[in-house]
């Protein structure tokens, strides 16, 4: 099983603060790095897909990072809004492995933001 | 954008009896479809990838006779826990690959399994 690491596990903001998470991912056979946004009662809805070392994507005030070679992403979000609640998921897809394609996920950072 | 439905979003069954959990791909065709479980305050846990018309395979530890999952058509697979137990209480989440978008994956919305 492969490790993906998410951090912080939670994290409370007020709303206009900016805020950042970390994903942490094995640093060979990468193929893609995979992030989702996930409302609770809702289907996980994707951000971002991250192929290329040094990649950056940004969609809105949401912006990602992606360094492969030391196997880490970085989500930003600048001034948080009570909206951007929601539970932050990364995952990771490897070369590697009988199932092409499949993904592993880190815990997820649950964010809350305060109005 | 693509859509994929899952049923029920809440069940409650007894011990020993099976419950169905249904994943429909709305507006394309699933090639292939993840089945994810995830147990409290830990990470998505792959438990088989089937492919449309193909026996599902199974991860390490996830019994096939129990978790009997079907894959008949594009846009539908199911996933099927047999003689549930309590242990069995999870939530189960499924995923589609649309094969006509690169590394496209559309998430069903879950499914809440207590048994009791």
């Amino acid at each position: 099983i492969l490790n993906v690491e998410q951090s912080p596990q939670s994290l409370h903001v007020q709303e206009g603060d900016s805020t950042n998470f970390t994903c942490s991912f094995p640093s060979s056979n990468f193929y893609a790095l995979h992030w989702y946004r996930w409302e609770t009662a809702k289907s996980p809805e994707a951000l971002f897909v991250m192929t290329l070392n040094g990649d950056e994507k940004k969609k809105g005030r949401i912006s990602a990072t992606l360094n492969t070679k030391e196997g880490y992403s970085y989500l930003y979000i600048k001034g948080s809004q009570p909206e951007d609640s929601a539970t932050y998921l990364c995952a990771f897809c490897t070369v590697l492995g009988s199932t092409l394609g499949r993904l592993y996920f880190g815990r997820g950072t649950q964010l809350t933001v305060w109005p | 954008g693509a859509v994929v439905s899952q049923h029920p979003s809440r069940v409650i069954c007894k011990s020993g009896t099976s419950v169905k959990i249904e994943c429909r791909s709305l507006d394309f065709q699933a090639t292939t479809m993840f089945w994810y479980r995830q147990f409290p305050k830990k990470s998505l846990m792959l438990m088989a990838t089937s492919n449309e018309g193909s026996k599902a395979t199974y991860e390490q530890g996830v019994e096939k006779d129990k978790f009997l999952i079907n894959h008949a058509s594009l846009t539908l697979s199911t996933l099927t826990v047999t003689s549930a137990h309590p242990e069995d209480s999870s939530f189960y989440i499924c995923s589609a690959r649309d094969s006509a978008v690169s590394y496209g994956y559309t998430f069903g919305s879950g499914t809440r399994l207590t048994v009791v």
